[in-house]
């Protein structure tokens, strides 16, 4: 069974600053992996998916992860953090048996707080 | 495009009483996943439906229940409810053959009292 490790529940970085979100997955064969982010009280929004092809992925609002199958890693990063990135933000991994959306599995997330 | 729609948004309900959550998939879409998101957690698969028929389950129990209608939208169904039943419910939309990602809609919270 597939599973997904984010190792920061909490991370607070200073407005401007660069960030890494660290992710973990174990999964027999090729991954889908996901990035999500969500604000208080909301559903989720995709930033970002891997799927196959170039392991360095772009997304929406200027971040970009990288999959590295050697580490088992999908690290979510951003060069500079603007205040209304704070949110909370999961990595997933799909089954990909059927469509790679089909039957996710998720990290518990990480809190960002972003410092003024 | 309106994308996943959710009805209602929140909901209150006492226990051992039984709740309808309902979902529209994105326009083009033909699957559609429940999710539990409890407090502080990442969100749990509860089941998927294609063709009108439960396609995958997680570890849930049978108290939980769907159904899936021609016009693709769904419904997620708990009877007897506890009070660890209270949660964010996100239904997610995707197409069940294809290399996608799923869309989802803003959730239920489902308090019990």
């Amino acid at each position: 069974a597939q599973s997904v490790t984010q190792p920061d529940i909490h991370i607070t970085v200073s407005e401007g600053a660069s960030l890494e979100l660290r992710c973990n997955y174990s999964y027999g064969a090729t991954p889908y992996l996901f990035w999500y982010v969500q604000s208080p009280g909301q559903g989720l929004q995709l930033l970002l998916k891997y799927f196959s092809g170039d392991t360095l992925v772009q997304g929406i609002k200027g971040f970009e992860a990288e999959f590295k199958r050697s580490q088992s890693s999908f690290n979510l990063r951003k060069p500079s953090v603007h205040w209304s990135d704070a949110a909370e933000y999961f990595c997933a991994v799909g089954a990909g048996v059927t469509g790679g959306g089909n039957k996710l599995t998720f990290g518990t997330g990480t809190q960002l707080k972003v410092e003024l | 495009d309106a994308g996943v729609t959710q009805s209602p948004t929140h909901l209150i309900k006492t226990r051992g009483q039984q709740v309808t959550l309902r979902c529209s998939p994105k326009s083009g879409h033909d699957t559609v996943s429940w999710y539990q998101q409890a407090l502080g957690q990442g969100p749990q698969f509860i089941f998927q439906y294609y063709e009108e028929e439960e396609r995958q389950r997680g570890n849930f129990p049978d108290r939980f229940s769907g159904h899936q209608f021609p016009n693709y939208s769904s419904e997620l169904n708990v009877n007897a409810l506890l009070l660890g039943d209270s949660a964010l419910y996100l239904c997610a939309s995707s197409l069940y053959s294809a290399n996608t990602e799923a869309f989802f809609g803003q959730g239920t919270r489902l308090t019990v009292v």
